[in-house]
């Protein structure tokens, strides 16, 4: 079975300083994985995904994520944190049933971003 | 803006009430997937629909159904309400719901049941 892990559930940053967010995925076979953020009381955006092609992901606003098959992880970096980055994280994994395509969430990262 | 649209915003009702969201997929998106975001159960697939027709279920209660229609919006019902059953209901669409494809979150519905 599909799943993802969020290694944090909150992670308080300063502004300028780097931002890693953690999720390890569990995949029987090669996944599809994606970083969403949730603004409060907003929907969710997607920030990057990963589909094979390239293990660096560049995403949205700065943010990026390595795909490490060794290490079953995919952790979400940004260089210098901003305060409009203070938002949930969600890592999902994209679950195939049949033809169809189901996601799977992580319980979410809280990022607080300090003046 | 994602592109999918969502109503009503807010909805609030009483415990055994049915309620009927809406949604709106982006241009040209053929699927559509409901979630439900709540604090003790997190972010979870309720069901998928692609052109009209049922694709996948998920953690869905038997008191909710849903369906998509020709013009290709969707609405999923929920029946019976529970106090549990207040959350926040999200809709996403895509282009033909294939395994790497981007779904694309529509701003949701929060639903309060008193």
């Amino acid at each position: 079975a599909q799943s993802v892990t969020q290694l944090d559930s909150h992670v308080s940053v300063s502004e300028g300083t780097p931002v890693l967010l953690r999720c390890n995925y569990s995949s029987s076979y090669s996944p599809s994985l994606f970083w969403y953020v949730q603004h409060p009381n907003k929907g969710l955006q997607l920030l990057l995904k990963y589909t094979s092609a390239a293990t660096l992901v560049k995403g949205i606003n700065g943010f990026e994520a390595e795909f490490k098959k060794s290490e079953t992880s995919f952790h979400l970096t940004k260089p210098s944190a901003h305060m409009s980055d203070a938002a949930e994280y969600f890592c999902v994994v994209s679950k195939l049933a049949g033809s169809a395509r189901q996601l799977t969430f992580g319980s979410g990262t809280q990022l607080t971003v300090l003046p | 803006d994602s592109g999918v649209t969502q109503t009503p915003k807010h909805l609030i009702t009483a415990t055994g009430q049915r309620v009927t969201l809406r949604c709106s997929p982006r241009s040209g998106d053929l699927s559509v997937y409901w979630y439900q975001q709540s604090l003790d159960q997190g972010l979870q697939f309720l069901i998928q629909y692609y052109n009209g027709e049922e694709r996948a279920k998920g953690n869905i209660l038997e008191r909710f159904s849903a369906q998509q229609f020709p013009d290709l919006h969707s609405e999923l019902n929920l029946s019976s309400l529970e106090l549990g059953d207040s959350a926040l209901y999200f809709c996403a669409s895509s282009a033909s719901g294939m395994y790497q494809e981007t779904q694309y979150f529509g701003p949701g519905t929060r639903l309060l049941v008193l």
